[in-house]
Parts: structure tokens; C-alpha cells; sequence
């Protein structure tokens, strides 16, 4: 099953460091979203990509956050120096097309926690 | 602000029961409403979607009503049960925008 695959699945970070997270698309989607889910909150959009491009990050914070999708490899969303309000699930979805005229998938997520 | 209202936050219902999720919206501009089902620790995955050219879609014990000229929509869950416990996220988007807009969810608890 060519599902969108997150990972890590937890990821712990200390106040200060880098997060890290990675998402692989379903095999042919080439749109992937990242999202941010917080406890007892609706998912909300950080940022739409296609592979090399950035198309609207416009949920994306100003500073510390940052997302590619490489020609090869997985999409990354970066966090540096991760604060306390930054611990929520992340999730990633794909689509063959722009998300008004399709689904989205959704990956299980990765759970950061800043200690 | 929160494009999409969803309520109740939680639900609870005995088995068999018709647990009804409701949700309401402001852009005129959306045209395609899903509904996630989310289970802990897993992501969200498409339950049920409906475009405004119809006012009710059917699948299995899901169904979705659509009032157009009242900006909602909802789900009815037929004949719930224990497996359906879990967190629906009603949402909508419009052709050509680049990200759905998301309720804050209900969770939903079918009691055996």
C-alpha cells in the first residue's frame, strides 16, 4: 500500500534545536500539502507544494519554518530553534491535482514535542 | 478566523443511533465539501464529499445534506456503531484554491 509515508512518527525536540520532518507522497501525486493539527483544533494549512516549487505558503509562520520538495526525495518541513508552541501533530497529504478538484490524502503524521 | 463552524466539539450516542454533525460557512466561493474521519494517532481520511449542485449524497450509513441558500451542510451517520468512534472534520474548499479550510472537528463516541 503506496500511502503517504511520515516519518519520524514522534520526534522530540529540546527548546532551541531543529525539527525535521519528512513526507513521501502517493505514488504519481505530485501536490503535497503540509498541515499543523494542535490539541482539540481542525488541522490548519501551513503550505502547497509541487516538486521543486513552492505555490502558497501563506500559512506558513514568517520566521524558523521552511519547506522544500527536492526533484528527488521526500518533501521536508524544517523547524529551527523549535519553541514550546511549535509540540503539535504535523500532517502531510498529497493529491494528483490542486486540492479543489480532488482528495486529499493524508500521511499519519509526525507528533513533535519541544521539551 | 475559522472559515468553516463545526459543531457539537463532542458527541456522545448509543449504538444505533443517528449521530448528526453539523457545519456552516461564509464563502459563497466554496464548492466541494468533504468530511475526515480520524482516528487516534492516525491522519484524517476522506469519509464523504459533496459539491453544492446536489442537496443531499449518500454512501453506505454516511450521508451528507447540503443547504445551499443557508451556507450548511451535515453528516448523519445511520445506524452508528462502536467503530465508528472517532473525530469527523467537516471542510470545504473552491475550485482552484490551493488548501481546505477545516472545522475544529467533533468526536464522536458510539457507546455498545
Amino acid at each position: 500500500n503506496a500511502g503517504v509515508m511520515q516519518n519520524p512518527r514522534h520526534l522530540v525536540r529540546r527548546r532551541g534545536q531543529e525539527a525535521r520532518l519528512r513526507c513521501s507522497p502517493m505514488k504519481g501525486h505530485s501536490h503535497v500539502y503540509w498541515y499543523r493539527q494542535l490539541p482539540e483544533e481542525g488541522l490548519k494549512f501551513m503550505v502547497y507544494l509541487q516538486k521543486e516549487n513552492i505555490i502558497d505558503e501563506s500559512g506558513m509562520p514568517k520566521e524558523r519554518f521552511s519547506a522544500e520538495f527536492p526533484k528527488e526525495g521526500p518533501s521536508i518541513l524544517r523547524i529551527q530553534q523549535v519553541v514550546r508552541g511549535d509540540s503539535a501533530a504535523y500532517f502531510c497529504a498529497s493529491s494528483p491535482q490542486s486540492t479543489g478538484n480532488s482528495p486529499l490524502h493524508f500521511g499519519n503524521g509526525t507528533r513533535l514535542t519541544v521539551t | 478566523q475559522q472559515q468553516v463552524k463545526q459543531s457539537p466539539q463532542s458527541l456522545i450516542v448509543q449504538k444505533g443511533g443517528i449521530p448528526i454533525i453539523n457545519c456552516a460557512y461564509e464563502n459563497t466561493a466554496f464548492d466541494y465539501f468533504p468530511w475526515y474521519q480520524q482516528f487516534p494517532g492516525k491522519g484524517p481520511a476522506l469519509l464523504i464529499a459533496i459539491r453544492p449542485d446536489v442537496s443531499e449524497k449518500k454512501e453506505g450509513r454516511f450521508t451528507i445534506s447540503f443547504n445551499k441558500s443557508a451556507k450548511q451542510f451535515s453528516l448523519h451517520i445511520m445506524d452508528s456503531q462502536p467503530g465508528d468512534s472517532a473525530t469527523y472534520f467537516c471542510a470545504a474548499s473552491e475550485t482552484g484554491a490551493n488548501n481546505l479550510f477545516f472545522g475544529t472537528g467533533t468526536r464522536l463516541t458510539v457507546i455498545p
